[in-house]
């Protein structure tokens, strides 16, 4: 079954250090977004990206973070210089091709900032 | 600007027994409405949506959830529950379609549900 991967599963940086996670996303998906998770509580939106851009962003996703999709199959969000709040999980998920609403999430990337 | 609610933190069920799950939600436009498990240290698993159609829809491992309109809510719930079924429910609203509003899933603060043997 395909499935959204997402690495480094773990990252520990020190804080204003510049920090990638990388996800690649369900191949025929079309839809992207980051969502993070602070001590396994609420489910945070960042950014959904469409057709090659930022179709949406919520309040944290300020200019420290930025996303990109440099090849057609990896999509990462970059964090410019980290804080000991940005510390949390980060979820990559991906939609279908017909936007049927759901998404498929990876399995997170733990970020440690200290 | 969509929001969803979910009153309880934590739900505790003896196994077999029926279990309920809250949910309520605001939107301006017409809702889609998912359910999501998380098991510990894992992403989360889609289980089920509401879209359009009846409003009782089933999902994944037995799960099932009513849609109710006048009252904006949206109760995941099973008829007997697991041992297995423990983990983290969220709740997560979309407002409208695709392209109107509809790039961003807002996601419930989660219920812990403990079943016990």
């Amino acid at each position: 079954e395909p499935e959204v991967t997402q690495t480094p599963s773990h990252q520990v940086t020190q804080m204003g250090q510049e920090v990638i996670l990388r996800c690649v996303p369900i191949s025929n998906h079309l839809y992207f977004y980051w969502y993070r998770q602070i001590l396994g509580q609420k489910v945070e939106f960042l950014v959904s990206f469409y057709n090659n851009e930022i179709s949406e962003k919520s309040e944290i996703f300020d200019d420290q973070f930025s996303v990109e999709r440099p090849d057609g199959s990896n999509f990462t969000l970059k964090i410019r210089s980290t804080k000991l709040e940005d510390s949390a999980m980060y979820f990559c998920a991906s939609g279908g091709l017909r936007d049927t609403g759901e998404l498929f999430f990876g399995e997170g990337s733990r970020l440690t900032v200290l | 600007a969509q929001s969803v609610a979910q009153p309880e933190d934590q739900v505790n069920v003896a196994e077999g027994n029926p279990l309920t799950v809250k949910c309520t939600y605001s939107v301006s436009g017409n809702p889609y409405l998912f359910w999501y498990v998380q098991y510990p240290n894992r992403g989360l698993q889609f289980l089920l949506k509401y879209i359009t159609g009846d409003n009782l829809v089933k999902g994944s491992y037995g799960f099932e959830a009513e849609f109710n309109k006048s009252q904006t809510s949206f109760h995941l719930k099973k008829p007997s529950a697991l041992v297995s079924d423990s983990a983290l429910y969220f709740c997560a609203v979309r407002d409208g379609q695709f392209g109107t509003g509809g790039f961003k899933t807002i996601f419930g603060a989660g219920t812990r549900l403990f079943v016990k043997a």
